[in-house]
């Protein structure tokens, strides 16, 4: 239990594109989705809290009109990077977390999505 | 704020050795704290957690131990092998919120 997915795995686009980033818990409802970002060697650098059915809460620092959060059901959240740049180009995490009723809200991780922008 | 400190930032041991990963924290209201596990090209991945009323865990070749009066936990992993060599985050939780905070990171190589 406890599956969470991203698709795509990688991708590859021109500067100047849109490109959409899904995330899934499989097996669970997950009330939150929170994404990270990663640089090569470094640690995992919280992006935004997405709720289900309301706005996203991004950290300071954060574009939110370049990155656009969507949370529109307990097991679907999207990441979509606007107006992509070179300087865009990272390792995009995702993680649910657990329903409520568990007495600590534990997080569960994607597999990352692989962003490379020409 | 949180802040998490995690040392060393480089571990290489010889297989069949032990690996010690500590972090420290700085916020005594954090209670829930979990070890990731990250490949290359993978999301982390959980390998062992602690709650704040217990001071050791065990799993196989894996514990963690919690002092909170000193605000630090260390990662153990016993009999080290190869395949254990991957990237080791801690992260830090109050149960108040959903926010983790990260360790920087300890690369771990395992020398067969």
């Amino acid at each position: 239990g406890a599956v969470v997915s991203q698709h795509p795995s990688r991708v590859i686009c021109k500067s100047g594109t849109s490109v959409k980033i899904e995330c899934r818990s499989l097996d669970f409802q997950a009330t939150t989705m929170f994404w990270y970002r990663q640089f090569p060697k470094q640690s995992l650098m919280l992006m935004a809290t997405s709720n289900e059915g309301s706005k996203a809460t991004y950290e300071q620092g954060v574009e939110k009109d370049k990155f656009l959060i969507n949370h529109a059901s307990l097991t679907l959240s999207t990441l979509t990077v606007t107006s992509a740049h070179p300087e865009d180009s990272s390792f995009y995490i995702c993680s649910a977390g657990m329903p409520q009723g568990r007495a600590y809200n534990e997080q569960f991780f994607g597999p990352g999505t692989r962003l490379t922008v020409l | 704020g949180e802040n998490v400190e995690q040392h060393p930032s480089t571990l290489s041991v010889q297989e069949g050795d032990s690996a010690v990963i500590k972090c420290t924290y700085s916020d005594s209201a954090s209670n829930y704290f979990p070890w990731y596990k990250q490949e290359l090209g993978k999301g982390p991945q959980l390998i062992i957690d602690i709650r704040s009323n217990v001071g050791e865990k065990k799993d196989q070749r894996i514990a963690v131990t919690l002092n909170k009066t000193a605000k630090h936990f260390s990662l153990h992993i016993t009999e080290t092998q190869p395949e254990d060599s991957a990237v080791y985050f801690c992260a830090v939780m109050r149960n108040t919120g959903n926010q983790f905070y990260f360790g920087t990171g300890t690369s771990l190589t395992v020398i067969p």
